[in-house]
């Protein structure tokens, strides 16, 4: 069974680079051919897609946060990692993770329990 | 671009049918035939219940069904059980390996 866990500081100052990363379980980053993907929510509001990653190292980003973020992959440490620069109160969100398809236009099958990241001013 | 348009709010009783409505542009659910639906219990991840508009993952009971005209997806749930009652989310491809949600609908379950 497939799982993934978000890990990372649960306060990030404002302006401040807000970091997480996602370790792997049950798959391999590096063989199974999906893409990786980090989304998230703002207490008590919808769904956001933030970006995706491909082993290779291929992104793709939301067009609304592309100058802020960066996802990254370790393949030997199957895991990835999203940084978000000059974080603000609006970025304050529950983080998941989750296992994208094979390509772009498929849904996401296995998620990660999500981390709240709260940042203050 | 913007986000896809969802129902803040659904309701119906037990053993009834609901359907929740996502709306979307030519850009991205009248483009593609890759729109997923997804639950969500409060407090937990959201998890898969439909995807390509009408297929669903292994364990999803058919009593969940999705369907696409035009730029609108719709989620319908049938026979409403009290397990039910949660929010739901669309999401559709928009083209250019990018995705977005629809804002979500609260089922509620009378």
């Amino acid at each position: 069974q497939v799982r993934l866990q978000e890990s990372g500081p649960g306060l990030v100052k404002a302006s401040e680079t807000l970091s997480l990363t996602c370790t792997v379980f049950g798959d391999s980053i590096s063989s199974s051919l999906h893409y990786w993907v980090w989304i998230r929510q703002p207490p008590g509001k919808g769904l956001q897609w933030i970006g995706s990653i491909y082993y290779s190292g291929t992104t793709h980003y939301n067009p609304s946060l592309k100058s802020r973020v960066t996802i990254s992959v370790d393949t030997s440490k199957n895991r990835f990692s999203l940084k978000l620069t000059s974080a603000t109160a609006a970025d304050t969100a529950v983080y998941y993770c989750a296992r994208g398809g094979t390509s772009g236009n498929e849904p996401s099958d296995f998620w990660g329990q999500g981390h709240l990241v709260t940042v203050s001013s | 671009q913007s986000a896809l348009t969802q129902p803040p709010s659904a309701s119906g009783s037990p053993g009834q049918s609901v359907t929740i409505s996502c709306s979307g542009t030519r850009s991205d659910v009248g483009d593609y035939n890759y729109v997923s639906w997804y639950r969500q219990y409060p407090g937990k991840a959201p998890q898969l219940m439909i995807y390509d508009v009408t297929k669903r993952p292994s364990g999803v009971p058919d009593r969940f069904s999705g369907s696409k005209s035009g730029s609108t997806a719709s989620l319908t749930v049938s026979g409403l059980q009290a397990e039910d009652e949660a929010d739901y989310y669309c999401s559709s491809y928009a083209g250019d390996n990018i995705v977005i949600f629809g804002g979500g609908t609260k089922l509620t379950v009378l």
